[in-house]
């Protein structure tokens, strides 16, 4: 596609189970972000994916979070025994290389805990 | 790291008036600002970006400026419109290094009253 694709969309499930949340980047990008966006606030950084480097994981909230990046290109992010405070739009974006071009958002996995 | 401050966090302006969010960057080394919108429930967009080799940049009624030595670059809307409402962000991006070198800011929330 021409676009960043994440899946699902919408993702509600109960307090205590994993998710796993999907992002297939822009064809070519090497650059691949998570994010988590609560309501109305901004953007956390998660994660960070630079083509075959070690990923940069500074921004995971806590270890029941993790993430991987299969052959350089779709990335899935899970969370492992859910909380009610992981509750929250996880975005994915994706980016060329060189450090002046910008972003490209998906639109995003809304995550309800109950 | 990177720090990215944004202000005002909230702005409210008439129809037809113009608005200047700004924003200020630590690193001196960071050599591109975009400048992303996102209105309700949908993913962030980039409307302009700057590079440190440029000092203003436009596109339509949108412009951003940048001053290198004091460390902060401006969103300037003019004749805004109702659909110009939404959350705007801006973004510093560093050198291509390892590690997390995209930062946004906070985040201004604009609302053009008709």
């Amino acid at each position: 596609g021409a676009g960043v694709s994440q899946s699902p969309s919408n993702k509600v499930t109960e307090k205590g189970k994993d998710v796993e949340l999907r992002c297939d980047p822009i064809s070519g990008h090497t650059a691949l972000y998570w994010y988590r966006q609560s309501l109305g606030q901004g953007l956390e950084f998660l994660i960070y994916f630079q083509g075959n480097s070690a990923p940069d994981k500074s921004g995971l909230p806590s270890d029941r979070f993790s993430a991987e990046r299969t052959g350089g290109s779709v990335s899935t992010l899970t969370i492992q025994r859910t909380q009610q405070e992981d509750s929250a739009v996880y975005l994915c974006a994706s980016s060329w290389t060189p450090s002046n071009q910008p972003q490209h958002f998906g639109d995003g996995t809304r995550l309800s805990i109950l | 790291g990177e720090n990215v401050e944004q202000h005002p966090s909230t702005l409210s302006v008439q129809e037809g008036d113009s608005a200047v969010i700004k924003c200020t960057y630590s690193d001196s080394a960071s050599n591109y600002f975009p400048w992303y919108k996102q209105e309700l429930g949908k993913r962030p967009q980039l409307i302009i970006d700057i590079r440190s080799n440029v000092g203003e940049k436009k596109d339509q009624r949108i412009a951003v400026t940048l001053n290198k030595t004091a460390k902060h670059f401006s969103l300037h809307i003019t004749e805004t419109q109702p659909e110009d409402s939404a959350v705007y962000f801006c973004a510093a991006r560093g050198r291509d290094n390892y590690g997390q070198n995209f930062v946004f800011g906070p985040g201004t929330r604009l609302s053009v009253l008709p």
